[in-house]
């Protein structure tokens, strides 16, 4: 079975900085996708960005960006220039291309804070 | 609709009651999942439908636990007789389709069982 895992319960970061947030996950298989998930309060699950496995160039949007390293099974999160709505509690989750079943395995999340 | 859709917000329900809740997803979505937020089990993955298909229940955590999909569109999520364990945030996503890897989020049903 899949499993996500994200080290970092908590973490905070000064307003402006630079912050990465950790995420390892474990599976047997060649062809995934990746993604970052951010929960603010307000419940409501945002995508924050998505990788695809075959692809070996890191996605990037906007003021975040990945480092994916396939063969270490690890897909960290890059916030730049912090700002105080990024506030929330990220999720790292997998999700296999094939099979029949596409539902996402998520990490237990990391807390950020954003300090002004 | 713009986006997912979930109601009610929250629910407080006595123990041994049943409960409903509802999901609408993106309109021309034929995948929608249901998912379980809990304190002590983070995320987890609970029924999959996908168009007119059999839908995957291999989350469900109990015989309690149901789910039904009408006209491949509203979705309703039925917790019988509650238990304290099933308090949660319950949450619902849709995709385009199944194989469309992007699944965007509701926001989603806090049920508190007392």
């Amino acid at each position: 079975a899949q499993t996500v895992t994200q080290s970092q319960p908590e973490m905070s970061v000064q307003e402006a900085e630079t912050v990465t947030l950790s995420c390892t996950y474990d599976t047997s298989e060649s062809d995934y996708y990746l993604f970052w998930y951010k929960q603010p309060p307000s419940r409501q699950m945002i995508l924050v960005i998505r990788q695809e496995a075959y692809k070996q160039q890191n996605a990037t949007e906007n003021r975040f960006s990945v480092n994916f390293q396939k063969a270490a099974k690890s897909f960290s999160l890059k916030i730049s220039d912090s700002q105080l709505g990024d506030a929330a509690m990220y999720f790292c989750a997998y999700r296999y291309s094939g099979g029949s079943n596409y539902k996402l395995t998520f990490g237990k999340g990391t807390l950020l804070t954003v300090n002004p | 609709g713009a986006g997912v859709s979930q109601s009610p917000s929250n629910k407080v329900t006595e123990k041994g009651k049943d409960v409903e809740l509802r999901c609408d997803p993106i309109s021309g979505h034929t995948a929608l999942y249901w998912y379980r937020q809990s304190l002590g089990q983070g995320l987890e993955f609970l029924i999959y439908f996908q168009g007119n298909s059999a839908p995957d229940k291999s989350g469900l955590p109990s015989d309690r636990f149901s789910a039904e999909r009408t006209g491949g569109s509203v979705s309703t999520l039925t917790i019988q007789r509650t238990q304290q364990e099933d308090s949660a945030v319950y949450l619902c996503a849709s995709s385009l389709s199944a194989s469309v890897e992007t699944q965007y989020f509701g926001p989603g049903t806090r049920l508190l069982v007392l």
